[in-house]
């Protein structure tokens, strides 16, 4: 069965302390990996998909790469703005997105 | 720039009762998804759509789940007797190709009572 496993589960910075987050992931054939950001009570906002390993992306202040079982999302010098819960998820030989319980970043002034 | 829409934002409903949950796809994009999120929980597949069929469903989409492209532009997700366990957030997403990211709507409260 896939599975996909987010660490840490809440994590705190100060603004400008960088830090990764983790997605470790089994799945049988790995089509895409997807990072989502999601705030409360909204829907994901989508950040990157990756889909080989060794590819990396970056977007202002996140860089997501990937291996073959795992996947990070570098934060360089967060900003509180930066505070979110940060979604991972795995397309393997289907169309759906199977999804990690997501980390929930804090970044404090 | 291009986004999901989906209406209403919150729906109360009776237990027993039908409710129809409705999306509107970014307009180019050809596949079509419901997700759902139960409070605290992960986001969860439900059902994935294209070319006016379903494509993929999970063991959650039971016979009381059906959807429908009913026009050119509006996808919806019918409960046809909600549970209290249907009281979630679902989510409407879409994409331009199977392997395309999925853009997902701001999502409808469901409410069960």
């Amino acid at each position: 069965e896939d599975q996909v496993t987010q660490s840490p589960e809440a994590l705190r910075l100060q603004e400008g302390e960088s830090s990764s987050l983790n997605c470790s992931y089994t799945v049988s054939g790995l089509r895409g990996l997807f990072w989502y950001r999601q705030d409360p009570g909204k829907g994901p906002e989508f950040l990157f998909t990756l889909y080989s390993a060794g590819e990396e992306k970056e977007k202002e202040r996140l860089k997501a790469t990937l291996t073959k079982k795992e996947s990070f999302l570098h934060i360089t010098a967060p900003k509180p703005e930066d505070s979110a819960t940060y979604l991972c998820a795995v397309q393997a030989s289907g169309y759906a997105l199977n999804f990690g319980k997501g980390t929930s970043l804090l970044v404090t002034p | 720039e291009p986004e999901v829409t989906q209406t209403p934002s919150h729906q109360v409903t009776q237990m027993g009762q039908e409710v129809i949950l409705r999306c509107v796809p970014i307009s180019n994009h050809l596949y079509f998804y419901w997700y759902r999120q139960i409070l605290g929980q992960k986001v969860e597949f439900l059902v994935s759509f294209y070319n006016n069929e379903i494509s993929e469903k999970s063991e959650i989409f039971d016979d009381q789940f059906s959807v429908e492209r009913p026009d050119g532009s509006n996808f919806t997700l019918k409960i046809r007797s909600t549970k209290l366990e249907d009281s979630a957030m679902y989510f409407c997403a879409s994409s331009l190709g199977v392997l395309n990211e999925q853009f997902f709507g701001p999502g409808t409260r469901l409410t069960v009572l």
